[in-house]
């Protein structure tokens, strides 16, 4: 798994717009980039993954950028309750191969 | 649909003795992989089990095993416990329908094992 780069933490305000970062800069042609949080006390869940194209779901949205070196997860709307811990990871299949997980960015969203 | 379960949610164990850890994953969910999480080293891959087999291991001395059952439930034990394995275990289930394919992972939240 190609290794990924974010920050330590970041701030945002409720109900703004939070975008975290991603750096992958060695990410290889069938890497996809997975975004996982882990809330404190539980275990991490899934969030949103992509290959090429921007990707939207329920939860987040994910904008790759065209050389695929690095991403960004948007939060549109943030709450309290998405306060977390950020996962960035680049691998082929996060069901199949052995998953790296950094130290991921701490969000802390304040009222 | 449940999600991934994992017993027990706690757990206190002395020096030396083993535990056994329980995971149900979700229904359909052929792949089961676990993962160690202590504050110092962070999320670390133990070893993955589909259709009975391991297939993945992580760097782990080998009191740390698992095994996966027909029914795709799986267990973890560690035998000859040290106080450094104390810890959060957490065990993820995936769809997995093959190599090449994507099936993102889906995590219980975990069994807190503290030995003293």
């Amino acid at each position: 798994d190609a290794k990924t780069t974010q920050p330590t933490s970041m701030d945002c305000a409720e109900g703004r717009a939070a975008n975290l970062p991603c750096n992958h800069s060695t990410i290889s042609g069938n890497e996809y980039v997975y975004w996982y949080r882990q809330i404190h006390s539980q275990g991490p869940q899934y969030i949103i993954h992509g290959l090429k194209n921007n990707e939207t779901n329920e939860m987040a949205s994910l904008i790759i950028t065209e050389d695929r070196k690095s991403s960004t997860l948007i939060l549109p709307h943030a709450t309290l309750r998405d306060t977390a811990v950020y996962y960035c990871i680049a691998c082929r299949n996060s069901g199949y191969s052995t998953l790296t997980f950094g130290k991921g960015t701490m969000l802390l969203v304040s009222p | 649909k449940a999600g991934v379960t994992q017993t027990p949610r706690y757990l206190i164990k002395t020096r030396g003795q083993q535990v056994t850890l329980s995971c149900s994953p979700i229904s359909g969910h052929r792949s089961v992989s676990w993962y160690q999480q202590t504050p110092g080293q962070g999320l670390q891959f133990l070893f993955e089990y589909f259709s009975e087999t391991q297939r993945n291991k992580g760097n782990f001395p080998g009191r740390f095993s698992g095994r996966q059952f027909s029914n795709s439930r799986s267990e973890m034990n560690v035998s000859t416990l040290e106080l450094g394995d104390s810890a959060l275990y957490l065990c993820a289930s995936s769809w997995n329908p093959g190599q090449g394919a994507n099936s993102p992972l889906h995590f219980g939240n975990g069994t807190r094992l503290t030995v003293t």
